[in-house]
């Protein structure tokens, strides 16, 4: 199995409060993404790097932020809670982001926004 | 934009039946194309892929063709077991498009009942 490991695996949190989920992975892969999972819409990408520094925004950015000072850390922050970021978000990785090549995921972050 | 169309579910089956889960879609150029599977409390896990027209992915009995002339990649599965209950998404990843990661369709929820 690949090293991913993400923290926390649960947190309940109240509405308007900053929340970090932290993506750490063990196989220095290049690229690593945090998606959301929710019934009715499966996966959606949130957001996404290509290298320390370097991000970009997915499908459904609006509320969210992420920073990679390192290669092995993502970090995925809620400035400011909602209920509808009520989800379980999982990270993945890839190691050169070729088409052909598939991403191994963490075991998930359930959250939810009381 | 790339998309991906599956059935939802649940779908219901006996052990030992024979499985077929639609999956179709909509993408530019040559993707590649995936089924992962989720366990109850766990994260996404690669089944199978297929990274060009006529490939055939298999892995633990399930299979899939990528059909470019109907945009299809069907799961199947000749006989399953109560342990392949679960739920499977049709994935794809654009050319070109690795940055971005994959796109997901909905989700189809198994159940096996022995």
């Amino acid at each position: 199995d690949a090293g991913i490991t993400q923290s926390p695996r649960h947190k309940v949190t109240e509405t308007g409060t900053p929340v970090t989920l932290r993506c750490h992975q063990t196989e220095n892969h290049r690229y690593m993404y945090w998606y959301r999972q929710d019934p009715g819409h499966g996966l959606r990408l949130i957001h996404y790097s290509y290298g320390v520094k370097d991000t970009d925004k997915g499908e459904v950015s609006d509320g969210y932020s992420v920073s990679r000072s390192k290669t092995e850390d993502f970090l995925l922050t809620l400035e400011s809670a909602t209920s509808s970021q009520t989800s379980v978000y999982f990270c993945a990785i890839s190691e050169q982001g070729a088409t052909n090549e598939k991403l191994f995921f963490g075991s998930g972050t359930q959250l939810s926004v009381l | 934009g790339n998309s991906v169309t599956q059935m939802e579910g649940p779908v219901t089956l006996s052990e030992e039946a024979f499985l077929t889960i639609n999956c179709t879609y909509t993408a530019t150029g040559y993707p590649s194309l995936f089924w992962y599977v989720q366990y109850p409390g766990e994260g996404l896990q690669l089944l199978l892929k297929a990274t060009k027209a006529d490939d055939k992915g298999s892995n633990k009995g399930f299979e899939a063709t990528y059909r470019k002339e109907t945009t299809s990649f069907h799961l199947e599965k000749g006989s399953v077991q109560v342990s392949d209950s679960a739920v499977y998404f049709c994935a794809l990843r654009a050319t070109g498009g690795g940055a971005d990661g994959l796109t997901f369709g909905k989700g189809t929820h198994l159940i096996i009942q022995p």
